[in-house]
Formats: structure tokens, sequence, C-alpha cells
């Protein structure tokens, strides 16, 4: 199976602030990385899809980068919506592994 | 628009099996494989397995091999998770995600709102 590592585990920010979180794959995942949003209580939103792609109506302060092993999403000036939990995927091979999440908190 | 909408919170005893059903609106059912994902409390996510709603098939993680089952109507756009034997570790949310044309590459865009699973004695 494909391990997905991210960090941090949780960070904490300031609203306007940028704050970038990665992703490492144990092994290359071409583009196949995809980004997603979770708040409490709420099912998962796509963000971000084959590494650099921005889902429909998500905000464009919200950017994907990399390929093979390293991945990044960039959030360039948070916004008071955007603290919540955010995790990567891999969609490469199955079975499909996720990152375990960065908590995105206010400071 | 898009969604899926799973059945409600359940209950169960160690050695039982629940039915977690996932009913999708918005778009050609068949068109769309259907992903299952848990997370656990305090735990991460994850993936349990797929199908194809088109021909039913299945494919699963190896860890819920022999204790999970797929299988969809076609004919009410509803997809059905069965977990069997459950133990206090199965003791999860339960999410069905709706992935692409093809079982690998596409991301999960839409996901149903979540079914708590509780095995306790």
């Amino acid at each position: 199976d494909i391990q997905m590592t991210q960090s941090p585990s949780s960070l904490s920010a300031s609203v306007g602030d940028r704050v970038t979180i990665t992703c490492r794959a144990s092994q290359s995942i071409s583009i196949y990385l995809n980004w997603y949003q979770q708040k409490p209580g709420k099912a998962p939103k796509l963000l971000i899809y084959a590494a650099s792609s921005l889902q429909s109506g998500v905000p464009s302060r919200f950017s994907g980068s990399g390929s093979g092993t390293d991945f990044t999403l960039t959030i360039s000036s948070l916004q008071p919506d955007d603290f919540a939990n955010y995790f990567c995927q891999q969609s490469s091979s199955s079975p499909r592994t996720f990152g375990q999440g960065t908590e995105v908190e206010i400071k | 628009q898009v969604q899926l909408v799973q059945s409600g919170a359940e209950v169960k005893k160690p050695g039982a099996s629940v039915r977690v059903s996932c009913k999708a609106s918005g778009y050609m059912f068949t068109d769309y494989y259907l992903h299952w994902v848990r997370q656990a409390p305090g735990q991460g996510r994850e993936w349990m397995g797929m199908i194809n709603p088109s021909g039913g098939s299945t494919r699963f993680a190896q860890k819920f091999q022999g204790r999970v089952t797929m299988a969809r109507d076609t004919s009410t756009s509803t997809v059905y998770m069965d977990l069997s034997s459950l133990k206090s570790e199965d003791t999860a949310v339960y999410y069905c995600a709706r992935g692409g044309l093809a079982s690998l590459g596409s991301p999960f865009d839409s996901w149903g709102q979540g079914t708590l699973v509780t095995v306790s004695s």
C-alpha cells in the first residue's frame, strides 16, 4: 500500500496568513493526489484534484502543486471559513490511501 | 446537483452485522464508481472498497476482505455496504463517496453525510 505522510498535524494561523500543508507519498503517484477539507460533523469537500486542478466552486485562494512523491496545498490568505481539517488522498492505485490530516486552528 | 444520502445511525452488538445504504441522485447512477470510506474516533480515514454500479463488480481493501460486501440496486440508485462480525474497533463514521468513470485516477467529488455505526455490548 502507498503510505501518505502529511505535515504538520496541526497549525495555528491568523486570518490573512499564508498557509502551506505538505503531503508525501511513499512511492511515485504521478499527479494522482487530491486535497479535501472537512469541518466537524460535515462530509469532506473536494478542493484540489490531480495535484493542482481547482475543483469547481472552490475559491482561488486554494492551490495545489507537486508531482511524484511531494505535494503541497497552499491557502494564500486564510479566511474565517477556512478553519477546518485538511487531508490528502492518493488515487494512483488501490487501495486508496489518505494522509492523517492537518487541523488548521485560529491563532 | 449530485447528492448522496445515507441511512441513519446504527448501534450494534459485537458479532452482529450492519447495512449502510447510500442513495444517489442528480447524475447517471451507473456512470460513476461509488466508494466507502470510514473514520474511527481519533483515527485516520480508511478506504474500504468500491462498487461499479453499472455491472456490480466490487473491489475491497485487504483489511476488510471476507467481512464486507457491497451491492447496488439500479432501480433506486442505491448502493449498500454490509459489514459483518462487528468488533468495537468498527465503531466509526462510514461515508459513501462518488469516484470517477474509471476505477482509478479520479478523486471523490461528492460524499454522503456519513453514518455513525457504534459497536457496543
